[in-house]
């Protein structure tokens, strides 16, 4: 079964703001991975935040985690057209033989 | 670095027919890959754990016999769709972990499956 949720599912901005986006998830995990995924085409790793961190930052990214929520954050500053993509956040399991487990995506579309 | 190719990067084929998908880590050594599928504005599922040398592990729902994975170097994997049918149209997308690295997988471009 998925295990993370993103939300919203999708989200429309203007070029310049700044796109938020969360996820949830439901059991103990041992990080959390944002990937980009463009249209047709492969997965590009965003970001990795482990369970012991609570934010971390890589140039316009930000990331969030909440264990005790269950719940992370990516937020996207000075969004710009190129960021048109969808975003998945993914987790990997406490354990040996760790997988991602992706959730459903988020949608982001920046106008120009 | 960390680059994974797929080929081929699309594929019609009739059905009935196998189809094998390659996948390779081109500048690392990678231990391990997986296997996803994706269908259209849908997330991605795992289908199956490849580590090299040894049988894959498939997730639950995936036919073994169907879908043939096969991780016999360092730098590369095959899934072989065997039998094809539409219903196995989708996107195949393969990603790899560094030997000895951390976390982070590193996914290729991805194969269109189309069977008629």
């Amino acid at each position: 079964s998925q295990q993370g949720e993103e939300d919203p599912q999708a989200l429309s901005i203007q070029e310049g703001e700044n796109a938020t986006m969360n996820c949830s998830y439901k059991t103990s995990i041992n990080n959390l991975q944002w990937y980009r995924q463009n249209s047709g085409r492969g997965l590009v790793h965003l970001i990795l935040i482990r369970s012991n961190e609570r934010e971390k930052h890589s140039g316009r990214l930000r990331v969030t985690l909440d264990t005790s929520k269950k719940s992370s954050s990516l937020l996207i500053t000075a969004s710009r057209a190129a960021d048109t993509a969808s975003y998945f956040c993914a987790t990997d399991f406490t354990g040996a033989n760790s997988k991602l487990t992706f959730g459903k995506g988020i949608t982001l579309s920046v106008r120009p | 670095g960390a680059v994974v190719s797929q080929h081929p990067s699309w594929v019609i084929c009739k059905s009935g027919t196998s189809v094998k998908i390659e996948c390779r880590s081109l500048d690392f050594q990678a231990t391990t890959m997986f296997w996803y599928r994706q269908f259209p504005k849908q997330s991605l599922m795992l289908m199956a754990t490849s580590n090299e040398g040894s049988k894959a592990t498939y997730e639950q729902g995936v036919e073994k016999d169907k879908f043939l994975i096969n991780h016999a170097s360092l730098t590369l994997s095959t899934l072989t769709v065997t039998s094809a049918h539409p219903e196995d149209s989708s996107f195949y997308i393969c990603s790899a972990r560094l030997a000895g690295g951390g976390y982070e997988q590193y996914f290729g471009p991805g194969t269109r499956l189309t069977v008629t």
